[in-house]
């Protein structure tokens, strides 16, 4: 099961570092998975997202990995910058009626990037 | 840049009192929603509405808890009787067609 609380996965990295975070999930019939990022004292802030039905999609500097056989996602962020320092969840969503838009948010991981 | 908007950022309130956190969704936004992330732990639905009610609830949503959209602007979210518990930050998000866009949240501490 998901362990929640105090103790989040931690990762420092030194900036130019690639960094790799992940995430398990557990509602297979999910359609979106979506990874936010948290700086301290804001609100989630959007990065990228993928359909259930790919396995890899990329953006600007973050390549999202989806392997929906062992439920698993993790984001790459290639070139890390200390303004990447944030923690980072993965979140999925599953469309269609009234469950529509309704997130359910994993446990996070705190990413520490080193000048 | 249009942006979700929370007020207040930070409300402390004595158990048993009733607070209402205050959002101000994007303008053309649809569905909107509240969260709450109890400090240091991952962020938890807890409403989603649209068309003038309630599409989805949690557990966490018990009858303590109320949303309303007042007006065509404002998307408020109720604790009449607020317990040690409810202490967390508090998050409206809304979207349109796509991602949820989320406020900066307001900060609700029970004493």
């Amino acid at each position: 099961g998901e362990s929640v609380g105090l103790h989040l996965p931690t990762l420092s990295v030194q900036e130019g570092d690639n960094s790799i975070i992940n995430c398990a999930y557990s509602n297979s019939a999910s359609d979106y998975f979506i990874w936010y990022k948290q700086e301290s004292g804001k609100g989630p802030q959007f990065i990228i997202d993928i359909r259930s039905n790919m396995d890899k999609r990329q953006g600007q500097r973050v390549t999202v990995l989806l392997n929906k056989t062992v439920k698993h996602l993790s984001l790459q962020i290639a070139a890390t910058q200390p303004g990447d320092s944030a923690v980072y969840f993965c979140a999925e969503i599953k469309g269609g009626g009234t469950s529509y838009g309704k997130l359910t948010f994993g446990q996070g991981t705190i990413l520490t990037v080193h000048p | 840049e249009p942006e979700v908007t929370q007020t207040p950022s930070h409300q402390v309130t004595q158990m048993g009192q009733e607070v209402i956190l205050r959002c101000v969704p994007i303008s053309n936004h649809l569905y909107f929603y509240w969260y709450r992330q109890i400090l240091g732990q991952k962020v938890e639905f807890l409403v989603s509405f649209y068309n003038n009610e309630i599409s989805e609830k949690s557990e966490i949503f018990d009858d303590q808890f109320s949303v309303e959209r007042p007006d065509g602007s404002n998307f408020t979210l109720k604790i009449r009787s607020t317990k040690l518990e409810d202490s967390a930050m508090y998050f409206c998000a809304s979207r349109s067609r796509g991602e949820q866009y989320f406020g900066p949240g307001t900060r609700l501490t029970v004493t």
